[in-house]
């Protein structure tokens, strides 16, 4: 079993709608929670990054940690066709700890 | 804004051969990590260095070995390649010990063995 599981979809949605992405994991020893977008034959882009439990807003993006249910989400509201890309969920240890795992990767097709 | 620099971006080897990847981080960052990723696959972390140290190591094969210089630019060396190999290789860097959770990643090198 992998240390974090993100559903690799693809999920696809009309332009408008709210997409949810979400992950789960396994070591309880992680702390912060990242969320990357990756273009095709690009390098992941940080969109942003939560540190323990609780929400986080950017704009359009929510970033949602549940660390009892070990589960994460991202919410992207009105989403636009040039949010579809690929979204990694990512995580570490944090202090000490420079490991990251990712999950891998939900395809997002958001359709004009 | 200045961001991490990978060089070549494309690379072409025949098995056995050796490769030397090179990154040059975003300036006064002090720390890079090395990812690998294969087709439909997520980064899987090879190995990461702090101040010039290894300061954490992931599912890097015996065969690659990589370093941090004093003006924190990295390379990773690869030997004895294999068809395997061929995938997209990241680097990324951040600032600091606590860092990892604000890594900027390259654009990567495709690394293709025949």
């Amino acid at each position: 079993q992998k240390e974090v599981e993100q559903d690799p979809g693809p999920l696809s949605v009309p332009e408008g709608a709210i997409v949810s992405l979400n992950c789960t994991y396994s070591n309880s020893a992680f702390q912060y929670f990242m969320w990357y977008r990756q273009y095709s034959r690009k390098g992941p882009e940080l969109l942003m990054y939560t540190y323990s439990s609780g929400n986080k807003e950017d704009g359009r993006f929510t970033a949602q940690v549940d660390k009892s249910s070990k589960y994460i989400s991202l919410f992207i509201r009105d989403s636009q066709p040039s949010d579809s890309a690929t979204y990694l969920c990512a995580m570490s240890v944090g202090t000490g700890g420079f490991k990251t795992i990712f999950g891998a990767g939900t395809r997002l097709f958001v359709k004009a | 804004a200045a961001g991490v620099i990978q060089s070549p971006r494309h690379l072409i080897k025949e098995k056995r051969e050796t490769a030397t990847l090179k990154c040059y981080p975003i300036p006064r960052h002090d720390t890079v990590y090395w990812y690998q990723q294969g087709p439909g696959q997520d980064p899987q972390f090879l190995i990461s260095f702090y101040e010039k140290m290894q300061s954490d190591k992931g599912s890097i094969p015996d065969r690659f070995s990589a370093q941090q210089f004093s003006d924190y630019h990295s390379e990773l060396n690869m030997s004895s390649l294999e068809l395997g190999d061929s995938a997209l290789y990241f680097c990324a860097s951040s600032l600091g010990v606590t860092g990892a959770y604000e890594q900027y990643f390259g654009p990567g090198t495709r690394l293709t063995v025949t």
